[in-house]
C-alpha cells in the first residue's frame, strides 16, 4: 500500500491477557520502528530493525514485550500479561535507510490499546 | 546518544500571526533534523526536514532553520491557520546513527 498499515486499531484487552500488534510497512523499507505514545506524551522508543541485522530492542520496557519482523515485511509487537499501564498507542513507522543519508519515518495512525 | 529538547511546550497564537518553535540537540555530530506534525487521532507526519549542510529549507508557510554552531534547529510557521493547530515533534540523527531522537513535543495552538 501507499502508507504503513498498523492493525487493530483500537484494542480493548483484559489485564493479563496477551496481545498481538500487527504493522505493514511501505513496501522497499527496510527499517522499521515501535513507539508508544501515552496520554499527551511523547515518542517512547521500543525496537528497532534494520534489514537482516539483529534488533535493536533497547527500548523495550520489560520482558513481557517482544516483536519479530517475518521476511523483512511485517511486524508485530507482542505484549504478554498486559498491565493497565501497558495502555497507549503504539506507533510504528518504517523508514529507507541510505548508505549516503538518512531519511524521514512514515508513521502508521497507531493501535490504541486500552488495558482494563 | 543523542538527546533533544523543545521549547516551548505550549505556544498559543492568533491566526494570521507566526509561530516558532526551537529545539535544542545535543550531539555535534548529528547531519538531519525532520519536522513532525500530529493531529488529534493520527499517527505523526513528515512537514519538512534538513540536513546539516544546509541553513534553512522552505515549503510554503513553513520553514527550518539550523545553526550547527549553537546546535538548534526551528520551525517557522507563518501566516497561521487553525488546521495548524497540532503537537509539532522535532528530532535529529546523528552521523552513522540509524534512528531519530525526539523531542518531547509542542502543543500550537491557533486561536481563530
Amino acid at each position: 500500500g501507499a502508507g504503513v498499515s498498523q492493525s487493530p486499531s483500537n484494542k480493548v484487552t483484559e489485564k493479563g491477557k496477551d496481545v498481538e500488534l500487527r504493522c505493514d510497512p511501505i513496501s522497499g523499507h527496510t527499517a522499521l520502528y515501535w513507539y508508544r505514545q501515552s496520554l499527551g506524551q511523547g515518542l517512547e522508543f521500543l525496537i528497532y530493525f534494520q534489514g537482516n541485522s539483529a534488533p535493536d530492542k533497547s527500548g523495550l520496557p520489560s520482558d513481557r514485550f517482544s516483536a519479530e519482523r517475518t521476511g523483512g515485511s511485517v511486524s508485530t509487537l507482542t505484549i504478554q500479561r498486559t498491565q493497565q499501564e501497558d495502555s497507549a498507542v503504539y506507533l510504528c513507522a518504517s523508514s529507507l535507510e541510505g548508505h549516503r543519508g538518512a531519511y524521514g519515518y512514515t508513521f502508521g495512525s497507531g493501535t490504541r490499546l486500552t488495558v482494563v | 546518544g543523542e538527546n533533544v529538547e523543545q521549547h516551548p511546550s505550549t505556544l498559543s497564537v492568533q491566526e494570521g500571526d507566526s509561530a516558532v518553535i526551537k529545539c535544542t540537540y545535543s550531539d555535534s555530530a548529528s547531519n538531519y533534523f525532520p519536522w513532525y506534525k500530529q493531529e488529534l487521532g493520527k499517527g505523526p507526519q513528515l512537514i519538512i526536514d534538513i540536513r546539516s549542510n544546509v541553513g534553512e529549507k522552505k515549503d510554503q508557510r513553513i520553514a527550518v532553520t539550523l545553526n550547527k554552531t549553537a546546535k538548534h534547529f526551528s520551525l517557522h510557521i507563518t501566516e497561521t491557520q487553525p488546521e495548524d493547530s497540532a503537537v509539532y515533534f522535532c528530532a535529529a540523527r546523528g552521523y552513522g546513527n540509524n534512528r531519530l531522537a525526539f523531542g518531547k513535543g509542542n502543543q500550537v495552538v491557533v486561536i481563530p
